[in-house]
């Protein structure tokens, strides 16, 4: 069955250190978006990408960095520069509008730091 | 930028009773609108989305939304909670807009989110 997977599903950082989620979907779909959540602030947009070796900063960027070397994969590195990452992180990814226009979102990874 | 508004960030009912969670989006032209439901600790599910075809959507699980232009809402609606239904809900909203190769993306702007209770 076609999804996005997210890996892992639990993390623990120590501060100062950098790490990476993963997020993968074999659904074919062009565009990809990290998100993050935090208790009554909804989710709140990352970075995101449309293409292939291309990315855009969403509202929150600062402390993340994204690649986008293939369509199926778009993994999110928190950097020690993010003050607080202790938060739950979703990944979605979307077809193109007029083509069955929708978000599927990956079951999340949620990162605490220790 | 696109705001979206859910009224109430906590919503109790009881079972059997009506359900309704309140959006209101800021935007002069309609975008396309979703409710998600989201269980604790999981990822967002669609029950419904709004893409300018029929006003009143239906959904999953027996959720239904409409949406009014003159008012900016999509407030979404089931007629009788069952206990299952306990979880959070987001409103969300996209505005489209094409990239450079003429294909249209958008990026989800969500509410701040309705967590529904549901007593027996």
């Amino acid at each position: 069955d076609g999804g996005i997977t997210q890996s892992p599903k639990y993390l623990f950082r120590k501060e100062g250190q950098n790490v990476t989620l993963s997020c993968e979907q074999n659904l074919n779909h062009d565009a990809m978006y990290w998100y993050r959540q935090d208790p009554g602030q909804g989710l709140r947009l990352i970075y995101y990408s449309q293409i292939v070796n291309d990315f855009q900063k969403g509202d929150i960027a600062e402390g993340y960095s994204v690649s986008r070397e293939k369509k199926e994969s778009f993994p999110l590195t928190v950097t020690s520069a993010q003050k607080n990452p202790t938060a739950f992180y979703l990944c979605a990814s979307s077809y193109p509008a007029g083509a069955g226009y929708g978000y599927t979102f990956g079951s999340g990874t949620r990162l605490t730091v220790v | 930028a696109q705001s979206v508004t859910q009224l109430g960030s906590h919503v109790s009912v009881s079972e059997g009773a009506l359900v309704l969670l309140r959006c209101n989006y800021s935007s002069s032209v309609p975008p396309y609108l979703f409710w998600y439901v989201q269980y604790p600790n999981q990822g967002l599910q669609l029950l419904l989305k709004y893409t300018s075809a029929a006003t009143l959507v239906k959904g999953i699980n027996g959720f239904e939304a409409e949406f009014k232009k003159s008012e900016t809402s999509f407030h979404l609606t089931k007629p009788s909670a069952h206990m299952s239904d306990a979880a959070e809900y987001f409103c969300a909203a996209a505005d489209l807009k094409r990239n450079a190769g003429g294909t249209s993306y958008g990026k989800l702007t969500f509410g701040q989110g309705t967590i529904l209770t549901v007593h027996p």
